[in-house]
C-alpha cells in the first residue's frame, strides 16, 4: 500500500527556521517525483514545488522560487521542505503527494502538516 | 501563472447531476491533455478522482467523469450522493516554466 507518512503540526514564530518532512513507503521512493502543495486557511490549493528523489532534481513554482527549499533523503525515502525565515503568511497546511509522471497527476496525498506561524 | 477559473459553488439533490467547469488558457488546459481533478472533504487531504482529463483511477465510482473543450475542462457527477458533498479542485500541466497550476475550487452541496 502506498503511503505518504507527514511529520507533525508545527507552531512557530516569525523568523524561525522550520523543517517538515514526508515518508514514503509501499513504492519504489527513487522513481516518482515528491512535490508540495500549500493550503492556506479557508483557500484554494496551491501547486509549490517538486523533487526526483533518485537524483534530487528539483523544481519550483515561480511563485515560491526563494522562499522555500525541498529536498530529500533517497536512503530514508524522505522529502523535505524547509524554510530559513518564517512570516506569517506560511501559516497554511502543506500536503506532500505523489506525482505520476505518465498521467501528470498526483496519485497520492499525505495526511497534511499543519504550520502556524504566530508572534 | 494565474490559478485555472472554477465557480465557486455547485449543488444538486440526490440522484440528479452536476457539471464543474474548469477554464484555463491554451498554456495549461488547452494545450495537454493532462487535466486532473480532486476531491476534498472537510479537514481531510484532496484525492484523485480524475486524471488525463477523463480517466478513472482504480476505486474511483463511475458517476464521475471529465471531458475537455478547448480551454474549458469540466467534472460532471451524476447520481448524486451524500458523501459526493466536498469541494472539488482540478489541475492542469501547464508546461516547463509553470509546471502545474490548480483551479479555485468549487464547493459541491448535496441539497
Amino acid at each position: 500500500e502506498v503511503q505518504l507518512v507527514q511529520s507533525g503540526a508545527e507552531v512557530k514564530k516569525p523568523g524561525e527556521s522550520l523543517k517538515i518532512s514526508c515518508k514514503g513507503s509501499g513504492y519504489s521512493f527513487t522513481s516518482y517525483w515528491i512535490g508540495w502543495v500549500r493550503q492556506m486557511p479557508g483557500k484554494g490549493l496551491e501547486w509549490m514545488g517538486i523533487i526526483y528523489p533518485g537524483d534530487s532534481d528539483t523544481r519550483y513554482s515561480p511563485s515560491f522560487q526563494g522562499q522555500v527549499t525541498i529536498s530529500a533523503d533517497k536512503s530514508i525515502s524522505t522529502a523535505y521542505l524547509q524554510w530559513s525565515s518564517l512570516k506569517a503568511s506560511d501559516t497554511a497546511m502543506y500536503y506532500c503527494v505523489r506525482h505520476s509522471t505518465a498521467s501528470e497527476a498526483f496519485d497520492y496525498w499525505g495526511q497534511g502538516t499543519l504550520v502556524t506561524v504566530s508572534s | 501563472q494565474s490559478a485555472l477559473t472554477q465557480p465557486p459553488s455547485a449543488s444538486g439533490s440526490p440522484g440528479q447531476s452536476v457539471t464543474i467547469s474548469c477554464t484555463g488558457t491554451s498554456s495549461d488546459v488547452g494545450g495537454y491533455n493532462y487535466v486532473s481533478w480532486y476531491q476534498q472533504h472537510p479537514g481531510k487531504a484532496p484525492k484523485l478522482m480524475i486524471y488525463e482529463v477523463s480517466k478513472r483511477p482504480s476505486g474511483v465510482p463511475d458517476r464521475f467523469s471529465g471531458s475537455k473543450s478547448g480551454n474549458t475542462a469540466s467534472l460532471t457527477v451524476s447520481g448524486l450522493q451524500a458523501e459526493d458533498e466536498a469541494d472539488y479542485y482540478c489541475s492542469s500541466y501547464a508546461g516547463s516554466n509553470n509546471f502545474y497550476v490548480f483551479g479555485t475550487g468549487t464547493k459541491v452541496t448535496v441539497l
